[in-house]
C-alpha cells in the first residue's frame, strides 16, 4: 500500500517548456487535489476532483490544467512554464470532498528558469 | 472566506521542555481543525484533528490540541517535546459543509538537544 504516489520528484523547466506531474493513489478514494507550497505561504489549492469525471478550480487556478484520468489518477499539466510556477506541488487525496483527513504525496519540487 | 494564522514563523525549545504552537482561525460556521506536520523533504502527515465534541483531542507522537471557540484557537502542545518533532507544522481550517482546506503559514519547531 503506498498511499498517494508522485512523479517526477525534482524537475526543472525553461520559460516557455510544458510538462505533466503524475498522481496516483491506491487506496480507493474519490477526491483529489493539487497544492503548490510556497515559502512563508503555506498549501494553496490549484485545482480538485470531488469525484472521477469531475474536476473545479482552486485558489490559484492560472497557469494549470489539471485530468482525474480514472479514480486513481490526477495529473497536473502547465501547459507554458513561467518562473512564478517555481515552487513544491502536492497531490493529496481523501474518501470524499467532505472527508476528515487529507492524505498527501511527497511531492514534486519543480524550477522554472 | 475561512483563514488561518500562526502568529509565530519558528519556534525554538529545549529536549524535555514543553512544546507549544499556536494557530486562531476565521471560519463562519463551526469549524474542522486539523494539524499537519511535515518532516524535510517529505510529504504532509496528518497529526490530529477537531471535529465536535471534547476540546482537548490528542493525536499522533503524543501531540495535543486544545480548541478554544471563545478566543478562535488551536493551539497544537507536546509535553516533553523530542529533537526528533523538529519539523514544520500546519494548522488548517475547514467548514463542514465545503471541501477547502485553509492553511496557515506553517511554524518551523527547532528541538535542541
Amino acid at each position: 500500500n503506498a498511499g498517494v504516489t508522485q512523479t517526477p520528484k525534482f524537475q526543472v523547466l525553461k520559460t516557455g517548456q510544458s510538462m505533466t506531474l503524475q498522481c496516483a493513489q491506491d487506496m480507493n478514494h474519490n477526491s483529489m487535489y493539487w497544492y503548490r507550497q510556497d515559502p512563508g505561504m503555506g498549501l494553496r489549492l490549484i485545482y480538485y476532483s470531488a469525484s472521477e469525471g469531475t474536476t473545479d478550480k482552486g485558489e490559484v487556478p492560472n497557469g494549470y490544467n489539471v485530468s482525474r484520468l480514472n479514480k486513481r489518477e490526477f495529473s497536473l499539466r502547465l501547459e507554458s512554464a513561467a518562473p512564478s510556477q517555481t515552487s513544491v506541488y502536492f497531490c493529496a487525496s481523501s474518501e470524499g470532498p467532505l472527508s476528515y483527513e487529507q492524505y498527501f504525496g511527497p511531492g514534486t519540487r519543480l524550477t522554472v528558469t | 472566506a475561512q483563514s488561518v494564522a500562526q502568529p509565530e514563523d519558528q519556534v525554538n525549545v529545549a529536549e524535555g521542555n514543553p512544546l507549544t504552537v499556536k494557530c486562531t482561525y476565521s471560519v463562519s460556521g463551526n469549524p474542522y481543525l486539523f494539524w499537519y506536520v511535515q518532516y524535510p523533504n517529505r510529504g504532509l502527515q496528518f497529526l490530529l484533528k477537531y471535529i465536535t465534541g471534547d476540546n482537548l483531542v490528542k493525536g499522533s507522537y503524543g501531540f495535543e490540541a486544545e480548541f478554544n471557540k471563545s478566543q478562535t484557537s488551536f493551539h497544537l502542545k507536546k509535553p516533553s517535546a523530542l529533537v526528533s518533532d523538529s519539523a514544520l507544522y500546519f494548522c488548517a481550517v475547514r467548514d463542514p459543509n465545503d471541501y477547502k482546506l485553509s492553511f496557515g503559514a506553517g511554524t518551523t519547531v527547532t528541538v535542541r538537544a
